[in-house]
Parts: structure tokens; sequence; C-alpha cells
């Protein structure tokens, strides 16, 4: 079994102010861990994912993520938020032994950005 | 970079009418998934499938079947349509990997049933 928390439902920023996004999972396997951006009216984007390689992953538009096993956690940060950063972002756990790997998300981040 | 695309981005659909959402990618892609995502209830997984001609369900099959006769290729039927099928649908595919395969999605379709 598995399955994902994210822990805010909503994050309001300042332009220029870092951010972050909390996401804690559980997982009987190994899990892949996968952060993607939704901005209104589009499909999800993959920002960054996590496959037992290095701990700290970077991906795009300057975000990052840490997986910490002995804290369940896969948090997302960005040092300096940029108005275009306002979107929903989800948390994803993937860590089914079946080929297709079926994914659960998270219930969704909406991300803020003031001027 | 890998395309998904999803044939209308808006329909509008009469109650008991048979719809299709067609979903087409262009990477080779073995695994292909389709998703309803609802305002409080976050993406929740309809069907997919891993092959050809090969289908498991999601989490909430009823009152949808797929169809995939070719691998770039995967149809949603709502064999008639109701009005709490109103929804934004998700296509997504990703190559043969198992959990470590990142899911690429097309833009969506806004399914709205009268």
């Amino acid at each position: 079994a598995q399955s994902v928390t994210q822990l805010d439902s909503h994050v309001s920023v300042s332009e220029g102010t870092p951010v972050l996004l909390r996401c804690n999972y559980s997982s009987s396997y190994s899990p892949s861990l996968f952060w993607y951006v939704q901005h209104p009216n589009k499909g999800l984007q993959l920002l960054l994912k996590y496959t037992s390689a290095a701990t700290l992953v970077k991906g795009i538009n300057g975000f990052e993520a840490e997986f910490k096993k002995s804290e369940t956690s896969f948090h997302l940060t960005k040092p300096s938020a940029h108005m275009s950063d306002a979107a929903e972002y989800f948390c994803v756990v993937s860590g089914s032994n079946t080929n297709a790997g079926k994914s659960t998300f998270g219930d969704g981040t909406t991300l803020t950005v003031k001027p | 970079d890998v395309k998904v695309t999803q044939s209308s981005r808006y329909l509008v659909k009469r109650t008991g009418e048979k719809v299709f959402l067609e979903c087409v990618q262009d990477m080779d892609h073995e695994n292909m998934f389709w998703y309803r995502q609802d305002p409080g209830l976050g993406l929740r997984l309809i069907y997919f499938s891993y092959d050809v001609k090969m289908k498991e369900k999601g989490d909430i099959p009823e009152g949808y079947s797929v169809s995939r006769e070719k691998k770039e290729r995967f149809s949603l039927i709502l064999e008639s349509a109701s009005t709490n099928q109103t929804s934004m649908y998700l296509c997504a595919s990703s190559y043969e990997g198992g959990l470590r395969s990142p899911l690429h999605f097309g833009n969506g379709t806004r399914l709205t049933v009268t």
C-alpha cells in the first residue's frame, strides 16, 4: 500500500521569497517520488523525480526536493519565488512492484505568489 | 519532447450520449492512463493500459470503458454519459520502466454533460 499527504492545501508567498511545499509519503516498497506542476486549464508537467539515486534532486525552473527516508518526506523548495510559479503542485508516489507502476497523487497544494 | 495530445479541449454532451475521448502519444510509450480530476477529489485513475489490447481497471472504472488498438492511441469511452461524469479528463503516458517512469500528461479535456 502507498499513500501521500501534502501538508498544506494553500501556500502564499511574496515574489522573491523562498517556497516550501511539504509532502509526506508511505510505501511498502522502495518508492519513486515525483513533483508535478499544473497551471490553470493545463495538464500536469513533471518538475522533478527521485528514483533512489541522489537524495537531493534538482528540477526545472529552479525547484529542488530532498528525499528524507527517516522522515518519509519529499518537500519541494525554491529559493526565490517568481510570479510564474503560481500554480497547483502535486506530490506523487509510485511504489508498486507491478509493471505499470500505479501512481498515488497527493491532493495538491495551490501556490499563490504575491507581487 | 514527449507530446501527449487529447483531441478536444472542451466537450459538451447530453445525458445518455456515447462519448469518445481520444488520446495520442508520439513517443512509443508502452503505458497509457486515463484520469479524471475534480475539485476536492484530486486525480483519480479510471483505466490504464500497459500494452496494445491490454487494459486494467483503475480506482473508478464504473461507467467507463477503454480501447487500445494501437500503441500510440488510448480511447476513453463513456457508454451513456451522465451528469456526474462532468469533469476534467487527463490522459498520460509513460515508458516501460515500472515505477521509475514519470507520467507525461496531455492538456486535458473538460467534459460537461447536461
